[in-house]
């Protein structure tokens, strides 16, 4: 069965330099989450999108963005990186008819030096 | 505010034997509760989740739970444990509300030794 794909799975950034994850949900899934998970931490919800509209918003810093295109993938852009950014990004992905039950991908290990 | 908590940071267990890993939340109307599994650099898995009806939920992997409202908890079982079961589990709740959000718990790393 398909899966959520994020990519990339590995990537290292300078402080200061910008970043852009991908996220691509399962096929038919009408709803795009953004978590945060540090080293040894629970995932901190970050911003969510339904049917391309921002549906909520979390602790997601104002030097991030994301959006939601019209093919359903997601992207979540991050500006000015600072050494605390890095942490494991993980995307999930829900259906309208089972909006309780998220399917996560095996995130992004975003590294800021 | 909701929240969610997991008291213990590992559970050790020997195969075969049965395993809890112990979440209580904190949420205001109805609670909406998940179990999530995370092997090393994966993401999180869904193992099963209480939105309404029977107190005990079975989800996959041989694992249930068990929703007890008086107590306010929702925890994770297993009759018997397997050494491919050591992982770190994730209990979350979300609230009946149009907010859409999970609520994670810490997190508590099961350890099965063979």
């Amino acid at each position: 069965a398909a899966g959520v794909i994020q990519s990339p799975r590995h990537l290292i950034k300078e402080k200061r330099e910008t970043a852009t994850l991908k996220c691509y949900p399962i096929p038919r899934h009408d709803t795009v989450y953004w978590y945060q998970q540090g080293p040894g931490q629970d995932p901190q919800f970050l911003i969510s999108f339904y049917e391309k509209m921002q549906s909520d918003k979390g602790s997601i810093p104002d030097r991030f963005s994301a959006q939601q295109f019209s093919d359903y993938h997601s992207e979540l852009n991050m500006s000015s990186l600072e050494l605390g950014d890095s942490a494991l990004y993980f995307c999930a992905s829900s259906f309208g008819q089972e909006p309780f039950t998220l399917h996560f991908g095996n995130g992004t290990r975003l590294t800021v030096t | 505010a909701q929240s969610v908590a997991q008291p213990e940071d590992q559970v050790n267990v020997a195969e075969g034997n049965p395993l809890t890993v112990k979440c209580t939340y904190s949420v205001s109307g109805n609670p909406y509760l998940f179990w999530y599994v995370q092997y090393p650099n994966r993401g999180l898995q869904f193992l099963l989740k209480y939105i309404t009806g029977d107190n005990l939920v079975k989800g996959s992997y041989g694992f249930e739970a068990e929703f007890n409202k008086s107590q306010t908890s929702f925890h994770l079982k297993k009759p018997s444990a397997l050494v491919s079961d050591s992982a770190l589990y994730f209990c979350a709740a979300l609230m009946d509300t149009g907010r859409r959000a999970l609520t994670f718990g810490s997190g508590t790393r099961l350890q099965v030794q063979p």
